[in-house]
């Protein structure tokens, strides 16, 4: 089993919709829970971090995540045609380690 | 403040020559992570320090590669010899404590013919 995976997409949604994208975990000890946006050519960049139970919202961006689970989703709502681009779940541990998962490519059409 | 800098931004080399890429984590991160990114196996730790010591290598994929941080300011990773399953974008990045963001440098991108 891998250490983080993500729903394999692509996924495509029509401008204005929700888009949701999930990640599963393997390690109950994991502490820290990322958000990465990819634009295709360049470098990582966050759009949230969660680390207790429930729901962090900020703006069109909902973070969720379910311990018992081992389960971390995002929500894009209002999606709009720059959200297009690779999104990467991360999780960390009390040591200090970050995995990522493979990615989801996210096309929002106008 | 200056983001995580990264060296050189492409490289082209033959098979079996050695690369070298350079890392400036952010001043103050006492956390810096090497990954390696390629469209078949993602974005993949290869090893991480914290405060200049080696914490988990296990991602290295073999003894073509190394890395070291001599100081706070300055990381290197070696290949060598190189080969062109190696032709991939290398990331560097680093943090200020375990569970805070991690920020990227542009990633190095190489090739290997």
């Amino acid at each position: 089993q891998k250490e983080v995976e993500q729903n394999s997409g692509p996924l495509s949604v029509p401008e204005g919709a929700i888009a949701s994208l999930n990640c599963t975990y393997s390690d109950r000890g994991s502490q820290s829970f990322f958000w990465y946006r990819q634009y295709s050519g360049k470098s990582p960049e966050l759009i949230m971090s969660i680390y207790s139970n429930g729901d962090k919202e900020d703006g069109r961006f909902t973070a969720q995540l379910n311990k018992a689970s081992q389960y971390v989703s995002l929500l894009i709502r209002d999606s709009q045609p720059s959200d297009s681009a690779t999104y990467l779940c991360a999780v960390g541990t009390s040591y200090g380690k970050l995995t990522f998962g493979q990615g989801t490519i996210l096309t929002v059409h106008p | 403040d200056a983001g995580v800098i990264q060296s050189p931004r492409h490289e082209v080399t033959e098979m079996g020559q050695e690369v070298t890429l350079r890392c400036k984590p952010i001043s103050g991160h006492d956390y810096l992570f090497w990954y390696r990114q390629t469209m078949m196996r993602g974005l993949e730790l290869l090893i991480y320090f914290n405060n200049n010591v080696p914490i988990d290598d296990s991602g290295m994929p073999e003894d073509r590669f190394s890395a070291k941080m001599p100081n706070a300011s300055f990381s290197t990773l070696k290949i060598q010899p190189s080969e062109p399953r190696d032709s991939a974008v290398y990331f560097c990045a680093s943090n200020g404590g375990a569970g805070n963001t991690i920020y990227f440098g542009e990633g190095s991108w190489l090739t290997v013919v």
